[in-house]
């Protein structure tokens, strides 16, 4: 999972603060999603994007979520106001591009809620 | 809505033996991967599957994606503790199959 980078690892927030999850897709791969897992479950989908576009948010709660990945930089998650529910882990996933393409993983970053 | 069902839920069995795991769904899929989760970390591929029918065998590894590729399964000769995981299938879908259905997984654990 070296080729995705995610951090921080492991963030703490306080209810109410933002949350800010970064994104490094492998060299080469222009496609990102986002995935939330919550203990003992599988991965769900959040967003899907492209270099300064989002492609596919139908995962993404309707508020207090956002999503980017421009031109230069990482991708990045932002989680305004956080709640308790929030607390989970988020992975990103790369892809060189899109049909099917496999996706590899970052090894995610674990977000605590005090 | 749960587009992918995965059975069993959690599988404990001792080293040398075989075993199935399966993902099964309603819908069809333009692809489907399967990946392995160890706790802490991501899920990391282990095969992608496009065909109707297609075998892909990956050392002690088989995987087969069903003719109507709704479904798939995963056979494991001669489990070893290293196969202990997190067991995860997942669909392509999207208008460019872009857009991955994650099952809830297989928690697979092999005592030595």
């Amino acid at each position: 999972n070296a080729g995705v980078m995610q951090n921080p690892r492991h963030l703490v927030r306080r209810r109410g603060q933002e949350a800010r999850l970064r994104c490094s897709p492998m060299k080469g791969h222009s496609h990102v999603y986002w995935y939330r897992q919550l203990p003992e479950e599988g991965l769900k989908f959040m967003v899907y994007l492209q270099k300064e576009n989002i492609i596919d948010e139908s995962g993404m709660p309707k508020e207090r979520f956002s999503a980017e990945f421009p031109k230069e930089g990482p991708s990045i998650l932002r989680i305004q106001q956080v709640v308790r529910g929030d607390s989970a882990a988020y992975f990103c996933a790369s892809s060189q591009g899109s049909g099917n393409q496999p996706q590899h993983f970052g090894d995610g970053t674990r977000l605590s809620i005090l | 809505t749960q587009l992918l069902e995965q059975s069993p839920q959690f599988l404990s069995i001792q080293e040398g033996e075989n075993l199935t795991v399966y993902c099964n769904s309603s819908s069809v899929f333009s692809s489907l991967q399967w990946y392995r989760q160890e706790p802490g970390e991501g899920p990391v591929l282990l095969v992608t599957v496009v065909t109707g029918g297609e075998v892909k065998k990956l050392k002690r590894l088989t995987f087969q994606f069903g003719d109507a590729r709704k479904d798939s399964s995963l056979h494991i000769t001669a489990a070893q503790p290293g196969d202990t995981g997190l067991y995860l299938c997942a669909g392509g879908k999207g208008n460019y199959g872009q857009n991955f259905v994650f099952g809830p997984g297989t928690r697979l654990s092999v005592l030595p």
